[in-house]
């Protein structure tokens, strides 16, 4: 079956850590996205790649970092440098360019800091 | 910049009551909406979408019209049940980005539902 897997489930971490959350998708998708969702805040956007070894910063991407070097595969650092890293981090992917506003999403990672 | 406005929750409803979840939109150009929902520990689903004024997307029940005279894309479902229990997010696109997808997203409105 064709999806977005995200690993892992559920991450702990101590401040000053960086952390990398893996995002893999096996739907031929171009493009590829991050997502933070924290209660009462909704999701907002942190990095976004239409194409391999290219992306753009989101809304919120000061503290974190990306690279594209595989059409499946987005994998999200966390540095220590991000001032509030406990969240639900959601990767998500659609088809560049469809122009249907549809994103798959994976089942998340839960971050928490100690 | 592009906004979602949609009402705060939680919701709680009892099974087969009517469903009304509000969402109104600012955005420049013209834009599509969704309505995504998160089932509990899961990722978004799209639910429904409706690409131009007047259109009516609809999925499992559920409905929202594209209203450009009040940008609104209300949320409504005639019965709801215990499995409707979700997280459930307005979106639009915004398209201005070479045809990236990016998404707006509301804050988000949980509903429960008892049986």
């Amino acid at each position: 079956d064709g999806g977005i897997t995200q690993s892992p489930k559920y991450l702990f971490r101590k401040e000053g850590q960086n952390v990398t959350l893996s995002c893999e998708q096996n739907l031929n998708h171009d493009a590829m996205y991050w997502y933070r969702q924290d209660p009462g805040q909704g999701l907002r956007l942190i990095y976004y790649s239409q194409i391999v070894n290219d992306f753009q910063k989101g809304d919120i991407a000061e503290g974190y970092s990306v690279s594209r070097e595989k059409k499946e595969s987005f994998p999200l650092t966390v540095t220590s440098a991000q001032k509030n890293p406990t969240a639900f981090y959601l990767c998500a992917s659609s088809r560049s360019g469809s122009n249907t506003g549809e994103l798959f999403f994976g089942e998340g990672s839960r971050l928490t800091v100690l | 910049g592009n906004s979602v406005t949609q009402m705060e929750g939680p919701v709680t409803l009892s099974e087969e009551a009517f469903l009304t979840i509000n969402c109104t939109y600012t955005a420049t150009g013209y834009p599509s909406l969704f309505w995504y929902v998160q089932y509990p520990g899961e990722g978004l689903q799209l639910l429904l979408k409706a690409t131009k004024a007047d259109d009516k997307g609809s999925n499992k029940g559920f409905e929202a019209t594209y209203r450009k005279e009040t940008t609104s894309f209300h949320l409504e479902k005639g019965s709801v049940q215990v499995s409707d229990s979700a997280v459930y997010f307005c979106a639009l696109s915004d398209l201005s980005n070479f045809g990236n997808e990016k998404l707006t997203f509301g804050t988000g409105t949980r509903l429960t539902i008892i049986p």
